[in-house]
This record gives structure tokens, sequence and C-alpha cells, in this order.
């Protein structure tokens, strides 16, 4: 079955420290990934998605996104945290085209400890 | 760009009564909508599809005649939570298609008493 699993529940991560957020996805042919992040009261934002072409993927906030085939794996990266980076993250995949409807991981909390 | 918005972010309802929940994209046309549900501290699940002019396409285990939807402009979809009950108590967030790209909703709180 499809399916998009990210491994940590919760991460915490001393602030300007490197961050590195998991994402894995069950299917048999490439998908299409996204990564969103949720802060407190908010809607979801887009941070990066992958469709095709260039595997290490740029995103807003500083957030980089590397595809690897071989590992079925969509990992979320920041070279340095900030406090304000505190919040949900949530990988998602469409399976068949990328307006279809997403498959959400479970979700990440992210804390930023001074 | 690409803007959507939800109304009301918060109701407070009675077990029994029915509630509308408004997603609209405020600046560009969008076909297909979708439909979330999100309980807290989980992540969101995929309720409905909804396509304008059309009938809306549910997902395994949600009650169409509970939930229903409505998409009759390509700005506007509905979601009517009829007959509401203490477990339909959870944050509805929809998302509006656009070139590939899905936008999200900031989300509405439903609390049934």
């Amino acid at each position: 079955a499809q399916s998009v699993t990210q491994p940590d529940i919760h991460i915490t991560v001393s602030e300007g420290a490197s961050l590195e957020l998991r994402c894995n996805y069950s299917y048999g042919a490439t998908p299409y990934l996204f990564w969103y992040v949720q802060s407190p009261g908010q809607g979801l934002q887009l941070l990066l998605k992958y469709f095709s072409g260039d595997t290490l993927v740029q995103g807003i906030k500083g957030f980089e996104a590397e595809f690897k085939r071989s590992q079925s794996s969509f990992n979320l990266r920041k070279p340095s945290v900030h406090w304000s980076d505190a919040a949900e993250y949530f990988c998602a995949v469409a399976f068949n085209q990328a307006g279809t409807a997403l498959i959400f991981g479970k979700g990440t909390t992210l804390s930023v400890s001074s | 760009g690409a803007v959507v918005s939800q109304h009301p972010s918060w109701v407070i309802c009675k077990s029994g009564t029915s509630v509308k929940i408004e997603c609209r994209s405020l600046d560009f046309q969008a076909t297909t909508m979708f439909w979330y549900r999100q309980f807290p501290k989980q992540s969101l699940m995929l309720m409905a599809t909804s396509n304008e002019g059309s009938k809306a396409t549910y997902e395994q285990g949600v009650e169409k005649d509970k939930f229903l939807i409505n998409h009759a402009s390509l700005t506007l979809s509905t979601l009517t939570v009829t007959s509401a009950h203490p477990e339909d108590s959870s944050f509805y967030i929809c998302s509006a298609h656009r070139e590939g790209e899905q936008f999200f909703g900031p989300g509405t709180r439903l609390t049934v008493l």
C-alpha cells in the first residue's frame, strides 16, 4: 500500500545547530514530494517540492531536501536552525499526479532550544 | 497569489445541529478542492475530493451523508457537517489545486458540545 513515514515524532535541536527531518515513502514509482510546515494555529505552508530533475531541492526559509530514489527518501535539512523554526513539519506525497490529493506523514514536531 | 480562505476559523455548536464551512480560493480558480481532517497532534487525513460542477469523491470510511460537500463555483467549496456529534470535533482544512500544487486554507476548528 502507498504510505508515507516520518520516523521521528519529536526532535529537539539547539538554535544554530543543523537539522534533518526524515521522510520515507512506499510506492512503485517516483511520487511527487512535498514538505509543509504548520505553526500553532496556522495553516500549512509549503517549504519545497520535488517533481523531477535535480534531486536536491531548495526551498523557502533556508530549507532544502534531497530525493534519494534508492532509499525512497526525501529528507528535509537546514544548516542552522532558528528559534522561529519550531513548528510541526509534514512530509506529503501525491502518487499519481501532482495535483491529486496528498497523503501526509504523521508529522515531526520540532522544538528549538536556546 | 494563490490564497485560500476558510470561514469560519472556529465554530462551536450543539450536538445534533449542522455546521457549514466555506473554502474560497481568493485569487485563482480551482476546479478541484480537497477537504482534510486533522485530529490533535495527528496528521491530515483526506476526507474527500471536491470537483466543480460534479459530485465529490469521498475516501473510504467517510460518510457522504454526514459530510456534505458542494463545489458550486470555481472559487468556492463548502463542507456541511450534518447532525454533528462530539466525535466530529476536529480541525478541518481545505486546499485548492492550481498548476500541480495545493494551496491550503488556514483551517476551521469545530467543537461540538
